[in-house]
């Protein structure tokens, strides 16, 4: 089975210009997630989708970020303009359904903001 | 409040011992809780799950919930040198679904 596919693994922008990851998460998964991770800190949830609704974006700073779950399969996350605070891991990661069953993690996307 | 918390550490055993994580979380009518273990500069990989208080075990892990005191733990008995990562406490919130983690225990196991 394959796992949560994330791309790019790496990128690095200037600040103020626009970046955007892609998530495909696994077969038949039906919740995806959102992650920022910053160095040394744990991952905290930007987005959570179930199918293609939004479940939770309460810690997504909307005036930024934006994501997108088309036809409830993959996913992608935009930041526009990004900040030199932005520079972290983003990290997707699907379940079956969300209640009750367990995350698995892409490897993530290093976004360095300079 | 955060809704998961952790203690930072680091917390160092020499190998062979327990080591013992703990967790607690806000949100009293929680369902679900995780143990990730990440190591560093990859992505969290999930160790056990448990729904119901009372301990699970698997191998050399054992998570422990008291749904009463909000308090979830992870034993890791015979601790290697190669068990030495971040473990992620996460919880699913009974009213939103959100899976939400805490910040993260680093453990150091001595050789």
């Amino acid at each position: 089975e394959a796992g949560v596919a994330q791309s790019p693994r790496y990128k690095i922008i200037e600040k103020r210009q626009s970046v955007a990851f892609w998530c495909n998460p696994i077969s038949g998964h039906a919740t995806l997630y959102w992650y920022q991770q910053i160095l040394g800190q744990g991952p905290k949830l930007l987005i959570q989708f179930q199918n293609n609704g939004v479940v939770d974006d309460s810690q997504l700073p909307k005036d930024r970020f934006s994501a997108e779950r088309l036809k409830g399969v993959d996913s992608t996350l935009k930041i526009q303009p990004a900040k030199l605070e932005d520079s972290a891991v983003y990290l997707c990661a699907s379940s079956l359904a969300g209640w009750g069953t367990e995350a698995f993690f892409g490897q993530g996307t290093r976004l360095t903001v300079v | 409040q955060k809704e998961v918390e952790q203690n930072s550490g680091p917390l160092s055993v020499p190998e062979g011992a327990i080591a013992s994580l703990n967790c607690t979380y806000s949100d009293r009518g929680s369902q679900s809780f995780f143990w990730y273990r990440q190591y560093s500069g990859k992505s969290p990989e999930l160790i056990m799950f448990i729904y119901s208080n009372g301990d699970k075990e698997d191998g050399r892990f054992t998570a422990q919930l008291n749904k009463a005191s909000q308090y979830v733990s992870l034993l890791i008995r015979d601790s290697q040198p190669s068990d030495s990562a971040t473990y992620l406490c996460a919880v699913i919130g009974d009213s939103s679904y959100k899976l939400i983690f805490g910040s993260g225990t680093r453990l150091l196991v001595r050789p």
